[in-house]
Formats: C-alpha cells, sequence, structure tokens
C-alpha cells in the first residue's frame, strides 16, 4: 500500500522552461511534505518543503503547491536548469505522533536539456 | 557543520557474514534515522532514535537488524547473517528537535551495500 505516489517515473524539459513534477498522497494523517533532489551516488538532499496549513510555498525558482482536498502537491521550478537533472522525491510525515518519520514517493527522474 | 557522515561508502561482503554500518549526524541533532532504498525505490523507513534511546523500528527490521546509539551521538547498524535480499543503500539521517524544524531530515551519502 503505497501512501505516496509519483506516478512520472520521468520526465523532459528544455533549459529555461517550467519543471512540473507531481505528487499524490493517500493518508489523511499526514501534515507536512517535503521535496528531496537525489544525484547518483549520493544522499537525497532537503529542497523545499510545506506544512498542511498551506497551500503554497516559494523558494527561489522552486514552488510547493498543495491542494488538500484532492491530497496532491506539485514541485514547481522555474526556470530549469541543466544542473536541475536529477531524481526528485516527495515525502510526507505525519508529524510527532509517527515520530516524524518520513514515507517517500519512488521518485521521478527529471532530465533538463540543454 | 559538516553534514551527516557514513562510514563505509561501499561494502561488498558473502552471504552470511556479519556487516556494520556506523552513521555521524549533524553534531547538534538529537534525531536519528536509518532509511534503506532499493532500486526504483524511495527511501524506507527502517528505525528511529531520540537521543540514545530507539523509540520506533519499522517491520522490515528483522531479527538480523540491530541498531544503536551510544551517549546519543553516532549510531551503528548491524545486519548478521546477511541475505542478498538485503543489498540496498542504507541512508541516514537526522534532525533537530525545534518546532519549526522537526520535519526536515539532513541524509548522509549513504553506505551501498552488495551481498554477493
Amino acid at each position: 500500500d503505497q501512501q505516496v505516489k509519483q506516478n512520472s517515473p520521468s520526465l523532459s524539459v528544455q533549459e529555461g522552461r517550467i519543471s512540473i513534477l507531481n505528487c499524490d498522497y493517500t493518508n489523511s494523517m499526514f501534515d507536512y511534505f517535503l521535496w528531496y533532489k537525489k544525484y547518483p551516488a549520493e544522499g537525497p538532499t532537503f529542497l523545499i518543503s510545506i506544512s498542511s496549513i498551506k497551500d503554497k510555498n516559494e523558494d527561489g525558482r522552486f514552488t510547493v503547491f498543495l491542494n488538500k482536498s484532492a491530497k496532491h502537491l506539485s514541485l514547481h521550478i522555474v526556470p530549469s536548469q541543466p544542473g536541475d537533472s536529477a531524481v526528485y522525491f516527495c515525502a510526507a510525515s505525519a508529524g510527532g505522533g509517527s515520530n516524524y518519520k518520513l514515507t517517500f514517493g519512488k521518485g521521478t527522474l527529471l532530465t533538463v536539456n540543454p | 557543520d559538516t553534514g551527516v557522515s557514513q562510514d563505509p561508502r561501499h561494502k561488498i561482503t558473502k552471504r552470511g557474514q556479519n556487516v556494520t554500518f556506523r552513521c555521524d549526524p549533524i553534531s547538534e541533532h538529537n534525531r536519528l534515522y536509518w532509511y534503506r532504498q532499493t532500486l526504483g525505490q524511495g527511501p524506507e523507513f527502517l528505525t528511529y532514535f531520540q537521543n540514545e534511546a530507539q523509540l520506533e523500528k519499522s517491520r522490515l527490521l528483522s531479527d538480523r537488524f540491530s541498531a544503536e546509539r551510544p551517549k546519543g551521538s553516532f549510531s551503528t547498524l548491524e545486519i548478521q547473517r546477511t541475505e542478498q535480499g538485503d543489498s540496498a543503500m542504507y541512508l541516514c539521517a537526522s534532525s533537530l528537535a525545534a518546532r519549526r524544524s522537526s520535519y526536515e531530515q539532513y541524509f548522509g551519502p549513504g553506505t551501498r551495500l552488495t551481498v554477493t
């Protein structure tokens, strides 16, 4: 039973365009959502997060949108750069009651073409 | 702040051997997590420490797995009698129990285990 789903295994975009990565979840107890970026042979790097009480969080080129009613979140990268090419993981937490442990999706491989 | 470190980065072992991995979290972080990642999957939670206390273990953590965090600093993860199914990337993450940052975990580079 996958509680966090990233249905697109891969995404390819042109440099300078927008990248949109999507994530769906099923557990209503999740109250915080995070995006991690992972290069080969490295651990995941924290990118941006959003609390369930918000619907948008922005940090530079990265914006995360949360639609609680649809149990859906998305990560927008504008403009996309070749250095953004990596695997992006969506993660969710149900907070202190679950010891803040993270539940991850399977990841989306983003390729930004020059 | 040197980040989370893990040692070794790679380990190749024969089936039936025991292996031990080490994780050094960010120094002021009191929470420490172990995850396992296999090919094509996201990281999966294994176990959690707050300071030196192991407060949660996943059902993924069979009896052959044991983890410790003596003195609430570094942590070790030991796998006894390794099986080929144990081949994976083992990731350690740490976080600080503080109101605004409790959710954000910072990961080490991982230990890649190959069981032959």
